[in-house]
Formats: C-alpha cells, sequence, structure tokens
C-alpha cells in the first residue's frame, strides 16, 4: 500500500524564481493539504484540497497556489521566491475533509532559496 | 484563535526510564487532539488521536496520552523509553470537523541517554 509519496526531495532555487512541488496522496484518500516547516518549528498550514477545489487556507500569501487533479495528486507552485521560503514542505492526505480526520504525511520536499 | 504550546523544547531521559511530553491548548468547545513524531530527514508519523470518548488514548510504539478538558492539556507518555524513540514530537488540534486545519507546537525534542 503505498504511502505519500512527494517529489522533488530536494530543490535549490533562487529569489524570484517559481517552484512547483508534486504529491501523490495514499491510496484511498481523496484529500490533500499542504504545511510548511521551518527549521526548528512545527509545521503551519498552507492550504488543504479535496474535489478539486481549495477549501480552507492559512495564513499565506497569493503567492502561494495549489493545484488538485481527477487521481487526487496535488501541486503546490510558489511564485516570487524569497529567501523565507526556504523551508520543508510536507504534503498530507486523508480520506474526506475534516478536522477529525487523520492526516497521512509523505517525507516533505526540502526548498532551499539561495 | 486556536493555539498550542509544547512547554518542553528537549526532554533528555535515560533508557528504559518513564517520559512524559507536554501539551496545553487554548480553550474551545470542541477539540480533536493528535500527537505525531518525526525522525530525522522525514515526515510526520501519527502516534495517537482524540476524537471522542475516552479521555486515555493508546497509540503505536507504546505511548499513551490523557486528554484533560478542565486543564486542557492532552499529555504523551511512556512508561519505558527505547533509543529508537529519538525524534522530536509534535502535539497538534483541530478546531472541529468544519475546520480542516490543523494547529501544531513548536514539538519537543526527545532524547535517549545511554
Amino acid at each position: 500500500d503505498a504511502g505519500v509519496t512527494q517529489s522533488p526531495t530536494h530543490l535549490i532555487k533562487t529569489r524570484g524564481q517559481q517552484v512547483t512541488l508534486r504529491c501523490s496522496p495514499k491510496s484511498g484518500h481523496d484529500t490533500v493539504s499542504w504545511y510548511q516547516q521551518a527549521l526548528g518549528q512545527g509545521p503551519q498550514f498552507i492550504f488543504q484540497y479535496y474535489e478539486e477545489e481549495e477549501r480552507q487556507r492559512g495564513n499565506f500569501p497569493d503567492r502561494f497556489s495549489g493545484h488538485q487533479f481527477p487521481n487526487y495528486s496535488s501541486e503546490l507552485n510558489v511564485n516570487a521566491l524569497l529567501l523565507g521560503d526556504s523551508a520543508l514542505y510536507l504534503c498530507a492526505s486523508s480520506l474526506r475533509q475534516g478536522g477529525n480526520q487523520p492526516q497521512h504525511f509523505g517525507d516533505g520536499t526540502r526548498l532551499s532559496i539561495l | 484563535a486556536q493555539s498550542v504550546t509544547q512547554l518542553d523544547s528537549q526532554v533528555p531521559v535515560f533508557e528504559e526510564a518513564p517520559v512524559e511530553l507536554r501539551c496545553n491548548y487554548s480553550s474551545s468547545v470542541s477539540v480533536y487532539l493528535f500527537w505525531y513524531v518525526q525522525y530525522p530527514n522525514q515526515g510526520l508519523q501519527l502516534l495517537l488521536k482524540y476524537l471522542s470518548g475516552s479521555t486515555l488514548v493508546k497509540g503505536i510504539n507504546g505511548f499513551e496520552a490523557e486528554f484533560n478538558k478542565s486543564q486542557t492539556s492532552f499529555h504523551l507518555r511512556k512508561p519505558s523509553v527505547h533509543i529508537s524513540d529519538t525524534a522530536e514530537y509534535f502535539c497538534a488540534v483541530s478546531d472541529g470537523v468544519s475546520n480542516y486545519q490543523l494547529i501544531w507546537g513548536a514539538g519537543t525534542k526527545l532524547i535517549i541517554k545511554p
């Protein structure tokens, strides 16, 4: 049973560039959430996708956008990268929306901005 | 707004000793509570969850947690730790079924001394 997979595992970009991160949810899951985890901190919720729509968003600027495809996989796009965007980006999947649904995490994409 | 406080950034304990990792959250009418573990260079793995019912929740790897509504706490315990328990532990809270985002604590590093 495949878990949550994320690609790439590591990425180096420079300020001002754009980046796309990808996530395939655990088999049978239909909901994908994205989190940013800065070094030494807990994850911060970016947004959640369900039925190909953004259902809820955390306190992140419009430079952060996403998409969910019919097969439930998802992309996170970040435009105009800033040094402060350097972090581990985690994708989590769950079955259905809802704050009571346990989320299963991938190993993350480590994004470094130079 | 909901917030989560993990009172200890690091907890050193000797192998085979008991451990308690503390988590407090701000008051809410109803909450769902989770503990996740993060091993180095990996994503987050669900240890246990409280959704309703019995206030003592048992999870994987011998961990358990107790939900205390009056003290708004959800402390994680293990009676005897092993070197393999070395990791960072995160407490997370959701406000309810219609609020999809998890609010996370800053994490507690569990350091096992031989």
